[in-house]
């Protein structure tokens, strides 16, 4: 198992492009979450899904979207980045019985 | 919501023992968490306890839970240099089985 994928790795991006950032597993959890950690700070929650087709916002929702077709991808979508979006963003996902929550490796996005 | 906090730095020499120490608000978190994170690194689950448990032991890590004071500690024997990091501590949210986060405790271990 591959676990928990996230592409890219870095991303250097211009105030109102726009972004996807991708996120994989391939240990069919139900529930999937994006985390945000800005320096010398804790994650905080973006979104979450606890299936496919079913989203629902965290505590910093506002300048990013989601979407859940299927069980394997939470793609996280920058609509105009603005530099307050600077930041290191981590997928997640959790399922079953196991409360672990395991983590992807991280995106590392600046937006100049 | 649920509010986590942490000291924000521990120093100790090698050898010695580590008390990382983490207070939480929402006494209905169900699970609660320790991860470490190295620098320019992803989050490495280091172990996690169960409400209904007072104490977790698990080779030089050992998780101490006071319910009635809503505090979580975590203690390294023999820390050792490799040990230096970032160590959050995390309350989860069973309704969506979320992770709020404290804003983590610097480890550095002197030699």
């Amino acid at each position: 198992n591959a676990g928990v994928t996230q592409t890219p790795k870095f991303r250097i991006l211009k105030i109102g492009q726009s972004m996807t950032l991708q996120c994989t597993q391939d240990m069919n959890h139900n529930y999937m979450y994006w985390y945000r950690q800005d320096p010398g700070m804790g994650l905080k929650l973006i979104y979450y899904s606890v299936g496919a087709g079913i989203t629902d916002k965290g505590e910093v929702p506002n300048g990013y979207n989601v979407s859940r077709s299927t069980t394997e991808d939470f793609p996280l979508r920058l609509e105009l980045a603005a530099p307050s979006q600077t930041s290191v963003y981590f997928c997640a996902s959790s399922g079953g019985t196991n409360y672990e929550q395991y983590f992807g490796p991280g995106t590392r996005l600046t937006v100049t | 919501g649920e509010d986590v906090e942490q000291s924000l730095f521990l120093s100790v020499r090698e050898g010695d023992s580590s008390v990382i120490n983490c207070t939480y608000t929402d006494s209905s978190s169900t699970y609660l968490y320790w991860y470490k994170q190295e620098p320019g690194a992803g989050l490495q689950l280091l172990t996690y306890i169960f409400s209904n448990m007072d104490m977790k032991q698990d080779q030089r890590l050992t998780v101490l839970l006071n319910k009635k004071d809503k505090h979580l500690s975590l203690r390294i024997a023999d820390t050792q240099t490799g040990d230096s990091a970032i160590y959050f501590c995390a309350a989860m949210d069973t309704g969506r089985r979320a992770l709020t986060f404290g804003s983590g405790t610097r480890l550095q271990v002197q030699p």
